[in-house]
């Protein structure tokens, strides 16, 4: 139940597409969702985070869509550019709860951006 | 400049020896947490402290130990103890349930 389940483990995009990276959760005290964005040899940074109390935030080439009945959230990257070529982690914690903020992390997806 | 350092950067352990990986913030955050993290396994949880003088185990915490003496530090242990320390340390700060920052990590080698 602490899981947060993420896909696909690598993907694929040409320059100018769109990639997307879902996640999926199972405890539903879960109320705080950040996407994490990580370089090779680098810490993971903070790209964008969501609420349940919205189903969509954009900031710049990035959106996040929240899907509470369903469990899930996805990160959509517009217009991809090679160097958004990372590995990005979703993660879930209870900011409210009992854990104190701890995040849960998906495994990651590795992001390859072709020209 | 405010941030996170962790040092060393690569380090290498013989079998049963214990290490000691540093960590430091001065962003005045209140949390700090160690991760682990290996190869297409994400980042877990090994312990965190939410203030000084306490801490509290994560998820794979056995083999490891930390101590919170000052608010800017929070160093790491592996003992020998742990059977499969090979792997990319992660810290990270926050204020009390609030986004976390993360370090540049350590790289981590068992010769």
């Amino acid at each position: 139940q602490q899981q947060v389940k993420q896909s696909p483990q690598s993907l694929i995009v040409q320059k100018g597409g769109i990639s997307i990276i879902n996640c999926a959760y199972e405890n539903t005290a879960f109320d705080y969702f950040p996407w994490y964005q990580q370089f090779p040899g680098k810490g993971p940074a903070l790209l964008i985070a969501i609420r349940p109390d919205v189903s969509e935030k954009k900031e710049g080439r990035f959106t996040i869509s929240f899907n509470k009945s369903a469990k899930q959230f996805s990160l959509h990257i517009m217009d991809s550019q090679p160097g958004d070529s990372a590995t990005y982690f979703c993660a879930a914690s209870m900011k409210s709860g009992g854990s104190q903020g701890n995040l849960i992390f998906g495994k990651g997806t590795k992001l390859s951006v072709k020209p | 400049d405010g941030g996170i350092t962790q040092s060393p950067k690569y380090l290498f352990r013989k079998e049963g020896q214990n290490v000691t990986l540093s960590c430091e913030q001065n962003l005045n955050h209140d949390a700090m947490y160690w991760y682990r993290q290996d190869p297409g396994q994400g980042l877990r949880l090994i312990y965190y402290s939410q203030i000084v003088n306490d801490f509290q185990k994560g998820d794979i915490a056995e083999g490891y130990s930390v101590s919170r003496e000052k608010k800017e530090s929070f160093p790491l242990t592996v003992t020998s103890a742990q059977k499969n320390p090979t792997a990319f340390y992660l810290c990270a700060s926050s204020y009390y349930q609030d986004e976390q920052f993360f370090g540049p990590g350590t790289r981590l080698t068992v010769l």
